[in-house]
């Protein structure tokens, strides 16, 4: 079955530090992916996503993604975090066409100290 | 525009009981979904809509769990009986284009809680 993983489960990091997040996936065809952000109380949103082109895909706030076809890899990076980046972060993958589901890993909790 | 919108945020309920969210998508988007966090897990896939038919309900967990959309608007989702295992967030999203280009907009979810 086709999984994703999200390999951090928790990162602590003081601001202005550099964000790593790792995001690898197990299916052998062609793939949309996407990063999701859930801050403190309000919805999932859509921080990045990458179906076609160039790996490297940039999103709101400064997020940045480079997806490795050969690693099965999107790994979401920010240079500089912010306090106000603290959120649960989310990889999710869609098989393409034919299927609209996500498969989402378990999420990272990012604490940024102010 | 509106968000998508879910009705309970929070709801509580004994084992045994019955229990029904609701999700009113952003107007306009056909293609609606159903998810569920259960503590500490992925978020996890339940069924789709187009409209009001249902697309893919291959991650309907039993047949305790019945999802209906009514004229292709807001969608239900009533779970009966509810088991402990049912506790978990429970998201609805909707899309335009089916997600793969646009990707969701989710809704704040439902919590529930089967005690």
């Amino acid at each position: 079955a086709q999984s994703v993983s999200q390999h951090n489960h928790h990162v602590i990091l003081s601001e202005a530090a550099s964000l790593e997040l790792g995001c690898n996936y197990s299916y052998g065809g062609t793939v949309n992916l996407f990063w999701y952000v859930q801050y403190p109380g309000q919805h999932l949103q859509l921080l990045l996503k990458y179906f076609s082109g160039d790996p490297l895909v940039k999103g709101i706030k400064g997020f940045e993604a480079e997806f490795i076809k050969s690693k099965f890899s999107f790994n979401l990076r920010k240079p500089s975090v912010q306090w106000s980046d603290t959120a649960e972060y989310f990889c999710a993958v869609n098989k393409g066409s034919g299927t609209y589901k996500y498969i989402f890993g378990t999420g990272t909790r990012l604490k940024v100290l102010a | 525009e509106a968000g998508v919108t879910q009705f309970p945020s929070h709801s509580v309920i004994e084992k045994g009981q019955t229990v029904t969210l609701r999700c009113d998508p952003i107007s306009g988007h056909d293609n609606l979904y159903w998810y569920r966090r259960v503590m500490g897990k992925e978020i996890k896939f339940l069924l789709h809509f187009v409209k009001e038919s249902k697309q893919d309900e291959s991650g309907m967990p039993n047949n305790r769990f019945l999802a209906e959309r009514t004229g292709g608007t807001y969608s239900t989702l009533k779970v009966q009986p509810a088991e402990l295992e049912d506790s978990g967030v429970y998201f609805c999203a909707s899309s335009q284009d089916g997600g793969s280009v646009y990707g969701y907009t989710f809704g704040s979810g439902t919590r529930l809680t089967v005690v």
